[in-house]
């Protein structure tokens, strides 16, 4: 099984609907993060968790929210979905013992119409 | 501004030949650097972490360097084959603990 899972893989949505990606992670990593990426662009990290009880917003944060509803579990939220928010999304792991080696899901594709 | 940029072509070499690819960063302290293999559709996959005061680490057919004074890195593939044709990204770090990616270079070997 694979240690970091993200559901669900693709997502096609509407402008204005509620959106929940959600990440689980068998590693036993206590930091997990949300990226986005972009065509022609790096990845670029919407929020971070560092333990159960710290959630830290990155570098383009505005529109999504997040929830650590446990060490292993780590969702992202869009409230309101926009169509410049249809990218890739990619949940991360470290362990912060292991020189912050990020461990990445497969992605979730998210497409907003 | 910050700033991390990698080879702006994408690069297509012979197999067996040696790619090198660059990552240059500006208005960064990195601590260490990492690099990352991603492949069409997948998530990227650790390579390679070189630390501030390494100059050279090798893993089989890679090898990093990283020059602090010229704030660049750069990315050996010897030996080049089919298999290792992907996107290949940088990463800093800093003494915060998050990753800043550059936005890759993507190397084609052709047979």
């Amino acid at each position: 099984d694979a240690d970091v899972t993200q559901t669900p893989r693709n997502r096609i949505t509407k402008t204005g609907k509620r959106i929940m990606l959600e990440c689980s992670q068998t590693k036993g990593h206590d930091r997990m993060y949300w990226y986005r990426q972009d065509p022609g662009l790096g990845l670029q990290l919407i929020y971070y968790s560092f333990d159960v009880k710290d959630i830290n917003k990155g570098e383009i944060s505005d529109g999504y929210s997040v929830s650590r509803q446990a060490q292993a579990k780590f969702s992202l939220s869009l409230e309101s979905a926009i169509p410049n928010q249809t990218a890739l999304y990619f949940c991360a792991t470290s362990d912060s013992q292991g020189g912050d080696t990020q461990y990445f899901g497969p992605g979730t594709r998210l497409t907003v119409l | 501004s910050q700033k991390i940029e990698q080879n702006s072509e994408a690069l297509n070499i012979q197999e067996g030949k040696t790619a090198t690819l660059t990552c240059n960063y500006t208005n960064y302290s990195p601590a260490y650097l990492q690099w990352y293999r991603q492949d069409p559709g997948r998530g990227p996959v650790f390579l390679l972490l070189i630390r501030e005061n390494e100059k050279e680490k090798r893993k089989e057919r890679l090898k990093v360097t990283f020059d602090t004074t010229l704030k660049q890195s750069l990315f050996h593939i010897t030996a080049s084959q089919p298999a290792d044709s992907a996107t290949y990204l940088c990463a800093l770090v800093q003494s915060d603990y998050k990753l800043s990616f550059g936005a890759g270079t993507t190397v084609t070997v052709r047979a």
